[in-house]
């Protein structure tokens, strides 16, 4: 079965560091891997996805993500991070099968002044 | 263009009681589906539904139900609540291709059961 494991429940940065939101997934087939993120009382927003092609993938708001299938990981990344970046992100996987998206955990990013 | 818009934002029922939610999904998908968002269980989902029909179901007991209308807009139903569906629901739209399509979510409906 597909599934996507984030196993940190909290990162903390300083403003201004670069960051970095872990996410390892498990999949039949080729992987269709996304990343979410939640801002607080509100729904999930949409970032970036990877289908195919290059490893790295840009979306929004700075933010970039990096597939190594070696290491079955979909890392999300930003080089300089902001206190409005403070949010809860999720990633999460395309069931094959089914095409149901399955996400992790989330993971609660708190980036301090 | 319009988000996906959910109604209602917040609401309060008590044990016993059933409530219905209402999904309108962004002009032109076809597709909703519906996720149960606790602070314990994460982001659950629930079922999916693509030109009124079901196309998937999450685990979940017959309390829960949808349904989609023609012009796509979803509800969903839990009736006789308990304390533990509690939760923030969300609904989401996708142009129905699944694969390579990201969803779209709306902003939810809160739910509390006392």
């Amino acid at each position: 079965a597909q599934s996507v494991a984030q196993p940190e429940d909290q990162v903390n940065v300083a403003e201004g560091n670069p960051l970095t939101v872990k996410c390892t997934y498990s999949v039949s087939g080729n992987p269709y891997l996304f990343w979410y993120v939640q801002y607080p009382n509100r729904g999930l927003q949409f970032l970036l996805k990877y289908i195919t092609g290059d490893n790295l993938v840009k979306g929004s708001y700075g933010f970039e993500a990096e597939f190594n299938k070696s290491q079955t990981s979909f890392h999300l990344k930003k080089p300089s991070a902001l206190v409005s970046d403070s949010a809860l992100y999720f990633c999460a996987v395309r069931d094959g099968n089914t095409d149901k998206l399955i996400f992790g955990t989330g993971t609660r990013l708190q980036v301090f002044p | 263009k319009a988000g996906v818009t959910q109604t209602p934002r917040y609401l309060i029922k008590t044990r016993g009681q059933q409530v219905t939610l209402s999904c309108s999904p962004i002009s032109g998908h076809r597709s909703v589906s519906w996720y149960q968002q606790t602070p314990g269980q994460g982001l659950q989902f629930l079922f999916e539904y693509f030109s009124e029909t079901q196309r998937n179901k999450g685990n979940f007991p017959g309390r829960f139900s949808g349904r989609q209308f023609s012009n796509s807009r979803s509800e969903m139903n839990v009736s006789t609540l308990e304390l533990g569906d509690s939760a923030l629901y969300l609904c989401a739209s996708s142009g129905g291709q699944g694969g390579s399509g990201e969803l779209f979510f709306g902003e939810g409906s809160r739910l509390t059961v006392l």
